[in-house]
């Protein structure tokens, strides 16, 4: 069964560092989108990006993120200079083109790079 | 108000009880609907997605009342191995790059 992969499952970095965090989704899939989790807490859109563009953006997607696709199978999240608040569990999930609602609405999930920022 | 609400649980239940979890949503333009699974440090996986009409899968039934924005899960016959916390999530838009808002999950636990 086709799944999103995540690289790498853990990373641990020093505040203000620059981060990367990459992502290979399903293969025919159309929309990508990052999430995170701080620990204890509930799962928070930060970003979807469809056409080479982002999509949507939440408030928490400040300047201090982005996100790229650099050739037709990765997909990065970036943060420039990691502060302590930024330490989470980080999603990617991709999902099918389609217009109806149903399986092709459906997100699928990577198993999550955890981030922790000393 | 938070967008998606449930009860944080725990719920701790005797094997082949049957539970019930509960989410409202107070987004009215909300158009999909889904029950995920996750278990402790990991990614979410999509149980069932929620209709209008119900649906039913095995021993999980699911059930939307979108005049009242409320959503439902049953668990029938509980298994050791459904102990997880059950994610309410909804969306917007179908066919749209639109984002899941997730609940804070409901934490079941299934005993011996």
């Amino acid at each position: 069964e086709p799944e999103v992969t995540q690289t790498p499952s853990h990373q641990v970095t020093q505040m203000g560092q620059e981060v990367i965090l990459r992502c290979v989704p399903i293969s025919n899939h159309l929309y990508f989108y990052w999430y995170r989790q701080i620990l204890g807490q509930k799962v928070e859109f930060l970003v979807s990006f469809y056409n080479n563009e982002i999509s949507e953006k939440s408030e928490i997607f400040d300047d201090q993120f982005s996100v790229e696709r650099p050739d037709g199978s990765n997909f990065t999240l970036k943060i420039r200079s990691t502060k302590l608040e930024d330490s989470a569990m980080y999603f990617c999930a991709s999902r099918a083109f389609g217009r109806a609602a149903g399986p092709t609405d459906t997100q699928y999930f990577g198993p999550g790079t955890r981030l922790t920022v000393l | 108000r938070k967008e998606v609400e449930q009860d944080p649980g725990p719920f701790n239940v005797p094997e082949g009880a049957t539970v019930a979890f509960n989410c409202t949503y107070s987004n009215s333009a909300s158009q999909s609907f889904f029950w995920y699974r996750q278990d402790c440090r990991k990614e979410p996986k999509l149980l069932m997605s929620v209709y209008s009409s119900g649906n039913e899968d095995g021993r999980f039934t699911a059930q939307l009342n979108r005049a009242s924005q409320y959503i439902s899960l049953l668990i029938r016959d509980s298994k050791l191995s459904d102990s997880a916390t059950y994610l309410c999530v909804v969306t917007r838009g179908a066919g749209t790059a639109s984002k899941l808002t997730f609940g804070t999950g409901t934490r079941l636990q299934v005993t011996l």
